[in-house]
């Protein structure tokens, strides 16, 4: 199964692009990133996935590396309500999801 | 409007008293699955399912039991409660095809065992 590494938190500036990082040099070549938030005490919420192309939605852009070995979630225009924890999640061949300790993201006033 | 829902949102309960938490979904989705959060530990898979009378253990199976005799609902029994099953517990479901679909995840439910 692939791990993932997350910086264990975050800040930026209300407005500005919020770009979270995360680490999966093990990954294996039918695994996709997928990308979930969790506010405060809340469900965790999907926002993303991708397997080697870029991709976008109306929440946000993952950027993965050529290589796979790391991804990037973009949020362009951050505000407060995009506080929460940033979870970087690799499928593995189970089909079962394991989440690690995520990203905590501040978006500062 | 799709969701997950899970009941109670919270409950108080007493050491060895049985208790069932109940999910429900109205997506038609074949996989669901149970997780616990604790401080510190992060979110932990309990159960999951794969289909109607389909069901494995996670990752914390020990303590819990589920069933899947319909498609929408995935209960949580908890036969005899202990204090370190006090948690906060989401059910989740998703699509067959896992890797092209998200997971949605209910509300949660915050569990005391006194």
């Amino acid at each position: 199964d692939a791990k993932t590494t997350q910086p264990t938190s975050m800040d930026c500036a209300e407005g500005r692009a919020a770009n979270l990082p995360c680490n999966h040099s093990t990954i294996s070549g039918n695994e996709y990133v997928y990308w979930y938030r969790q506010i405060h005490s809340q469900g965790p919420q999907y926002i993303i996935h991708g397997l080697k192309n870029n991709e976008t939605n109306e929440m946000a852009s993952l950027i993965i590396t050529e290589d796979r070995k790391s991804s990037t979630l973009i949020l362009p225009h951050a505000t407060l309500r995009d506080t929460a924890v940033y979870y970087c999640i690799i499928m593995n061949r189970d089909d079962k999801i394991i989440f690690g300790k995520g990203t905590r993201l501040h978006i500062l006033p | 409007e799709a969701q997950v829902t899970q009941n109670p949102r919270y409950l108080i309960t007493v050491t060895g008293k049985k208790l069932t938490v109940t999910c429900s979904q109205n997506m038609n989705h074949e996989y669901m699955s149970w997780y616990r959060q604790d401080p510190g530990l992060g979110l932990r898979q309990i159960y999951y399912s794969m289909n109607v009378e389909v069901t494995d253990k996670g990752d914390v199976p020990e303590g819990y039991k589920v069933s899947r005799k319909e498609k929408r609902n995935f209960p949580l029994i908890l036969e005899s409660p202990s204090p370190n099953q006090t948690s906060l517990y989401f059910c989740a479901s998703s699509s067959q095809g896992l890797r092209d679909y998200g997971y949605t995840f209910g509300s949660g439910t915050r569990l005391t065992v006194v």
